[in-house]
């Protein structure tokens, strides 16, 4: 069965410094994986998705994650930090073989970005 | 072009009542998703429609949950009657064509529920 596991529930960096969220896999398969972002009172949204393309994958925001199948991960980065960047993430595997189309999700990151 | 619209945002009802969820998707999104979010934990999986027909209802927690998508457009997701492990934050989803996974989904603000 698939999982995935963000090491930990909330991090903190300040303005201007390098963001890390971490996200590991576990697949029998190559998945799809995904980055979504929830903003205070929002709804979830789409930061970016590994589709069995270029293992580097840039997204919204200044955001970027690296698939790195030996490692079975996929974390996030931003090079530097700002206020806006303070929400939730979440990372999301999906299934490439599977009809449903149904995300798993990871339990969340809070990130705070101190002034 | 709309996005996915939830109603209501927050719901507060009695342990024992009932209550109704309602997900209207993106004009033209075959694909319906419904999500939950309990307190703490993973936002987990519910069910999937396509057009009006259920594709995959596996995450369903009990029968006291019923989601229709009569002529395939908006959704409601009923809960009857509710229990205090039904609070949490449920998200609905859309999607067009395929399964969503090349396009994306869309997800609402959702609907967080109490119950007290």
């Amino acid at each position: 069965a698939q999982s995935v596991t963000q090491l930990g529930s909330h991090v903190s960096v300040s303005e201007g410094a390098l963001v890390l969220l971490r996200c590991n896999y576990s697949s029998s398969v190559p998945p799809y994986l995904f980055w979504y972002v929830q903003y205070p009172n929002q709804g979830l949204q789409l930061l970016l998705k590994y589709t069995s393309a270029a293992t580097l994958v840039k997204g919204i925001n200044g955001f970027e994650a690296e698939f790195k199948k030996s490692e079975t991960s996929f974390h996030l980065t931003k090079p530097s930090a700002h206020m806006s960047d303070a929400a939730e993430y979440f990372c999301a595997v999906s299934d490439p073989r599977g009809s449903q189309g149904n995300l798993i999700f990871g339990k969340g990151t809070k990130l705070s970005v101190k002034p | 072009e709309a996005g996915v619209t939830q109603f209501p945002s927050h719901s507060v009802i009695e342990k024992g009542q009932t209550v109704t969820l309602r997900c209207d998707p993106i004009s033209g999104h075959d694909n319906l998703y419904w999500y939950r979010r309990v307190m703490g934990k993973e936002i987990k999986f519910l069910l999937h429609f396509v057009k009006e027909s259920k594709q995959d209802e596996s995450g369903m927690p009990n029968n006291r949950f019923l989601a229709e998508r009569t002529g395939g457009t908006y959704s409601t997701l009923k809960v009857q009657p509710a229990e205090l492990e039904d609070s949490g934050v449920y998200f609905c989803a859309s999607s067009q064509g395929g399964t969503g996974i090349n396009y994306g989904y869309t997800f609402g603000s959702g609907t967080r529920l109490t119950v007290v």
